[in-house]
């Protein structure tokens, strides 16, 4: 079945320390974004990326880095620089239209805790 | 940037009921959606509007583009256990490729 993994599940991390959350693809689609989610706020977009070797910074980049070497992954690393990473981060992909709105497909989502 | 205002906040209704929610925005938008996140997981689309007056349903759902184009609206009728989650509606400028604004989301809770 065609989808979005993002790993891992849940991660703990200690001041300082920088994290890398997976996010791999097999929809062959080519726009890829990644959103945190704190508690009774909207999803807030942090980075996206409509094509390999390209992406763009969201609303609220600061603190973070992304990669896209390659169509089916989109890595997002939460730097030591991020005042506040503890949050839900959701990564999505998107035919960009293609199909008529751009609809986003979600992965299940990361659970970053910082202690 | 754009903003969406998304009301209510949050919902207790009796299993049974009908809901109602809606998001509004101080500029227009081309296309709307409306998502629905399950607890623990990544939100899944359940309406997709493209135009200004636009009515479409899905199964209890019913959404609507408004007709200023400034605003959506989502009815769940006859609401079950399993409708629990958070609604989130979303706006496009762009066609195609465009960035998706969202709203803060509806928390709804049924009770059986």
């Amino acid at each position: 079945d065609g989808g979005i993994t993002q790993s891992p599940k849940y991660l703990f991390r200690k001041e300082g320390q920088n994290v890398t959350l997976s996010c791999e693809q097999n929809l062959n689609h080519d726009a890829m974004y990644w959103y945190r989610q704190d508690p009774g706020q909207g999803l807030r977009l942090i980075y996206y990326s409509q094509i390999v070797n390209d992406f763009q910074k969201g609303d609220i980049a600061e603190g973070y880095s992304v990669s896209r070497e390659k169509k089916e992954s989109f890595p997002l690393t939460v730097t030591s620089a991020q005042k506040n990473p503890t949050a839900f981060y959701l990564c999505a992909s998107s035919d960009q239209g293609k199909s008529g709105a751009n609809v986003l497909t979600f992965g299940a989502g990361s659970r970053l805790t910082v202690l | 940037g754009q903003q969406l205002n998304q009301s209510p906040q949050s919902m207790f209704i009796q299993e049974g009921e009908d809901v109602s929610m809606n998001c509004t925005s101080s500029s227009i938008f081309n296309t709307w959606l409306w998502y629905k996140q399950e607890p623990g997981e990544g939100p899944v689309l359940l309406i997709a509007l493209y135009k200004a007056g636009e009515l479409t349903s899905n199964g209890r759902l019913t959404a609507q583009f408004g007709i200023t184009r400034k605003d959506s609206f989502l009815n769940i009728s006859a609401s079950i256990p399993s409708d629990v989650g958070i609604y989130f509606c979303a706006g496009q400028l762009q066609y195609g490729a465009g960035k998706s604004t969202f709203g803060d989301g509806t928390t709804l809770t049924v009770k059986p």
